[in-house]
């Protein structure tokens, strides 16, 4: 069964402070990954998909990379702000008959104090 | 566009009532997923759907029915709620990239 960690659980950090979340899968066969952003009381918006064929993608102060050898993504963020303080999930699609059904981690909740 | 849209985004259930959770989409995507949320469980599938006449079981489809007799719809319905259904559910649709987008979420209480 295929399993998604998310480290560390939750993060506090200074405005302006650049910080990576981390994202570790168990099974390599992966089709893409995606970064949600969830804040409290509300839906999961999509911020990077990457596909496995690709080892990054950038948008804005964001860029997530994908390293399928070593089961990893990481989402970096920016010169972080207040604004960002929200939860951030990973999901995994294994692709093939699984097209479309995501495995999440349990997210990492981020709070950026100003 | 409106994207994913579900109802009601609130409820309160008795224990033993019947009810349907609705999600629509106007994306023209094939596939379309419920999933619920819980405090430490995280997120997990419960019913998946590749198109029009099929469906799938997730990771937690016991006590939920789902049908997909068009594209756009994919309602959830609960047989019989129970307390452990209590939770927060969410409906998803994703196209050819991959991307998968989501609706605003039902919070359901069961009593």
């Amino acid at each position: 069964k295929q399993e998604v960690t998310q480290i560390p659980a939750a993060l506090s950090v200074p405005e302006g402070e650049n910080l990576v979340l981390n994202c570790s899968f168990t099974d390599s066969a992966i089709y893409n990954l995606q970064w949600f952003r969830q804040d409290p009381g509300k839906g999961l918006t999509s911020l990077l998909l990457i596909q496995s064929s690709q080892r990054e993608q950038t948008s804005g102060r964001l860029n997530a990379s994908l390293d399928k050898s070593s089961g990893r993504s990481t989402l970096y963020i920016a010169a972080s702000q207040p604004g960002d303080s929200a939860t951030y999930l990973c999901a995994f699609n294994a692709g093939g008959t699984s097209y479309g059904k995501l495995t999440f981690g349990q997210g990492t909740i981020l709070t950026v104090h100003p | 566009n409106a994207g994913v849209t579900q109802t009601p985004k609130f409820q309160v259930l008795k224990t033993g009532q019947s009810m349907t959770l609705q999600c629509a989409q106007d994306m023209n995507h094939e596939y379309m997923s419920w999933y619920r949320q819980d405090p430490g469980m995280g997120l997990r599938l419960i019913h998946y759907s590749v198109g029009a006449g099929i469906t799938d079981q997730g990771e937690v489809p016991n006590g939920y029915n789902v049908s997909r007799s068009t594209t756009e719809d994919f309602p959830l319905r609960l047989l019989s709620a129970a307390p452990s259904q209590t939770s927060v559910y969410f409906c998803a649709s994703s196209g050819g990239y991959g991307v998968s987008t989501f609706g605003s979420g039902t919070r359901l209480t069961v009593v």
